[in-house]
């Protein structure tokens, strides 16, 4: 069965370090979602792609997150330098084209527990 | 925040017993969909339903929507441990806080 996939699947990072994380939608989904998700909380978009363009970015912290999907595929979610509260999981989700959470599902990868120390 | 709210928080039942759990959001919607997350894990899509629905059923799953009062609610009907997970609403790309399901045996 097709799944997204992320890696690692854990990382401990210290603070002021520079942190990258991985993901593969499944083939053929045009749109990659990040998110970000505290322990106890709901995710939290990060950002949203549509084949390589950005489509939301609004709740990114871009002085220090950066997000990239050059070729309209797999993605990296980077973040420099980390800081404690970024400590989370960190999930990815991929939908089909015109598809999300507009008209269909998403499927979302196992994450990446990041714990900045 | 545009994030919603669910409720209860957590809740804890006996295996067997039905367990109902309510979101409220805050905008207008196409659809609104619901996902269960085992502990540290990734989310899973559990059922969609259309803003022209008023309730859609899946297995054991019942979902209702009230576009007028922007509510909805999840109905599990007799649980099982392995229904032990937190269960989230969520809309647009926006997820609620999600209600923490603890089936007993």
């Amino acid at each position: 069965e097709a799944e997204v996939a992320q890696s690692p699947r854990y990382k401990i990072t210290e603070k002021s370090q520079a942190v990258a994380f991985w993901c593969d939608p499944i083939s053929g989904h045009a749109t990659l979602y990040w998110y970000r998700q505290i322990l106890g909380q709901g995710p939290e978009l990060l950002v949203q792609f549509q084949d390589e363009s950005v489509v939301d970015d609004s709740q990114l912290p871009k002085d220090r997150f950066s997000a990239e999907r050059l070729k309209g595929v797999d993605s990296t979610l980077k973040i420099q330098p980390a800081e404690l509260g970024d400590s989370a999981m960190y999930l990815c989700a991929s939908s089909l084209p015109g598809g999300g959470f507009m008209n269909t599902e998403a499927f979302f990868g196992q994450g990446t527990r990041l714990t900045v120390v | 925040s545009q994030q919603g709210e669910e409720d209860p928080q957590a809740l804890s039942i006996q295996e067997g017993e039905n367990a109902t759990m309510n979101c409220s959001y805050k905008t207008s919607i196409n659809n609104l969909q619901w996902y269960r997350q085992n502990s540290g894990r990734g989310l899973v899509h559990l059922i969609l339903i259309r803003s022209n629905e008023r309730e859609k059923h899946s297995g054991r799953l019942r979902v209702t929507l009230d576009t007028s009062k922007k509510s909805s609610s999840l109905l599990i009907t007799a649980s099982r441990a392995a229904d032990t997970a937190s269960y989230f609403c969520a809309y647009k790309y926006i997820f609620g806080t999600g209600t923490r399901l603890k089936v007993l045996a």
